[in-house]
C-alpha cells in the first residue's frame, strides 16, 4: 500500500537558518504530493502541492519538488522565522483514489 | 467562507457515554473523513465516505461509527468510548473530481478526553 516517510522531529534551528525536511514516498500509481502544514492549537492547512514529475510547489517562501526518480519530496526553505514554528506533514494522494495518506509528521522550533 | 466545521473543539467525558461529534462542510464536496491524531503516530483515518450513503473504513475504525445522510454533514459517533479513544480528531472534505491534485480542507479538530 501506499506510505510516506518523513525524518523525525523536532528540527531545531535559529532564525534565518535553511531548513530541509525529508520525505520519501511508496505508491503505487502516479500520486500527487503534498505539504501541510499544522501551527499550535490549529488545524492542517495545505502549504503547498505537486502533481506530476518535476513540477515544484511554492509558498510563503517554501518550496518542494517532485522528484520521481528517487520518490522524494524534501520540503526546503532558505530562511526561517520564528512564526514557521509548526509541525509539518507530508502527504500523497494516489490517482484514482480520494484518500490522503499522511507521513508522521516533523515539529519544526524556530529560535530567535 | 469556504470551511469545515467541526464540534465541539473540546470534550471531556466518561467512558461508556455515547457521543458525537459534528462535521459539515460549505462546499459541496464529495468526499469527507474523519482523521485521529496521536503523539508519534501521526494522522490515521478513521472513516470515509466517497459520497452520500457511501461510506468504508480507514485504518482505525474500532469503536466509531459514522452515517452520511446528506452530502453537508458527516458525524463520527462514539457508542461507548474508552480512554484509548482519547485523541484529537479531525474531519476534512474534498472534491473528487478531477486528479489527485486536489488536498482536503481540514476542521479546526476536536480534543476528546474520555476518563
Amino acid at each position: 500500500g501506499d506510505s510516506v516517510t518523513q525524518m523525525e522531529g523536532p528540527v531545531t534551528l535559529s532564525e534565518e537558518a535553511f531548513l530541509t525536511i525529508n520525505c520519501t514516498y511508496t505508491a503505487t500509481g502516479y500520486p500527487s504530493l503534498f505539504w501541510y502544514v499544522q501551527y499550535p492549537g490549529e488545524g492542517l492547512q495545505l502549504l503547498l502541492k505537486a502533481t506530476k514529475a518535476d513540477d515544484k510547489g511554492s509558498n510563503k517562501g517554501f518550496e518542494a519538488t517532485y522528484r520521481k526518480e528517487t520518490t522524494s519530496f524534501h520540503l526546503e526553505k532558505g530562511s526561517v522565522q520564528v512564526s514557521d514554528s509548526a509541525v509539518y506533514f507530508c502527504a500523497l494522494r494516489d490517482s484514482g483514489y480520494s484518500t490522503l495518506t499522511f507521513g508522521k509528521g516533523t515539529m519544526l522550533l524556530v529560535s530567535p | 467562507e469556504a470551511q469545515v466545521t467541526q464540534n465541539p473543539r473540546y470534550l471531556i467525558t466518561v467512558t461508556g457515554k455515547k457521543l458525537t461529534v459534528t462535521c459539515s462542510q460549505n462546499m459541496n464536496h464529495e468526499y469527507m473523513s474523519w482523521y485521529r491524531q496521536d503523539p508519534g503516530l501521526g494522522l490515521r483515518q478513521i472513516y470515509y465516505s466517497m459520497n452520500v450513503e457511501v461510506t468504508d473504513k480507514g485504518d482505525v475504525p474500532e469503536g466509531y461509527k459514522v452515517s452520511r445522510k446528506e452530502k453537508r454533514n458527516f458525524p463520527l459517533i462514539l457508542e461507548s468510548p474508552s480512554p484509548n479513544q482519547t485523541s484529537l480528531y479531525f474531519c476534512a472534505s474534498s472534491s473528487n473530481s478531477g486528479t489527485g491534485g486536489r488536498g482536503y480542507t481540514f476542521g479546526s479538530g476536536t480534543r476528546l478526553t474520555v476518563v
